[in-house]
């Protein structure tokens, strides 16, 4: 069955410093990979996605995440956090196919920044 | 943003009385989901539909039905609401091609809580 786990439920980090969080995916084929951030009462904002090609994907806000197929991971980076980058962030993985398409999320983790 | 909308936001009922809630989309975008957010789950699916009067369950559909009458509205009915259904409700919507590639997009949510 699909998965996705996300093994650091809260981390905290200085505001400038660097962010990588991490997503893990079981996946029997080709995943389609997905981080969602969700700001308090806020509803799901996609950041990037990663369908195919190049295995570095950047999206918006400054993130950029990695593919790696022999680890199953799609960890998420960036160089310089901001305040506004507290929030809460899902890694999820598409499933399905046909007529359908579904998407199997993580626990998430949540996102503090120290000023 | 994509035109979702959701309502009531919030909600405060009984335990044994019905709900529905409402989700409106202006995207005229074929396949609608209903999923529900818990602490320590994220999120999960509960009902999908892909066109009008086409719907099927998700992972924890059980105490939950849908209704799609028409491309724009998405009904979700908690027939005899439960306090395990206190949770915070999302709406997404995808574009019309319904790969699995395709990207879902989020509504502000519906916070409901069952005393």
């Amino acid at each position: 069955a699909q998965s996705v786990t996300q093994p650091d439920i809260h981390i905290t980090v200085s505001e400038g410093a660097s962010l990588e969080l991490r997503c893990n995916y079981s996946y029997g084929a080709t995943p389609y990979l997905f981080w969602y951030v969700q700001s308090p009462g806020q509803g799901l904002q996609l950041l990037l996605k990663y369908f195919s090609g190049d295995t570095l994907v950047q999206g918006i806000k400054g993130f950029e995440a990695e593919f790696k197929r022999s680890q199953s991971s799609f960890n998420l980076r960036k160089p310089s956090v901001h305040w506004s980058d507290a929030a809460e962030y899902f890694c999820a993985v598409g499933a399905g196919g046909g007529a359908t398409n579904k998407l199997i999320f993580g626990t998430g983790t949540l996102l503090a920044v120290q000023p | 943003d994509a035109g979702i909308t959701q309502s009531p936001r919030h909600k405060v009922t009984e335990t044994g009385t019905p709900v529905t809630l409402r989700c409106h989309q202006t995207e005229n975008h074929r396949y609608m989901y209903w999923y529900r957010q818990d602490p320590g789950h994220g999120l999960r699916l509960i009902h999908y539909s892909y066109g009008v009067k086409d719907t099927d369950k998700g992972e924890v559909s059980d105490g939950y039905s849908v209704s799609r009458s028409k491309t724009e509205d998405f009904l979700l009915t908690l027939e005899s609401a439960t306090s395990s259904q206190t949770s915070v409700y999302f709406c997404a919507i995808s574009e019309a091609s319904g790969g699995f590639t395709d990207t879902q997009y989020f509504g502000p949510g519906t916070r409901l809580t069952v005393l």
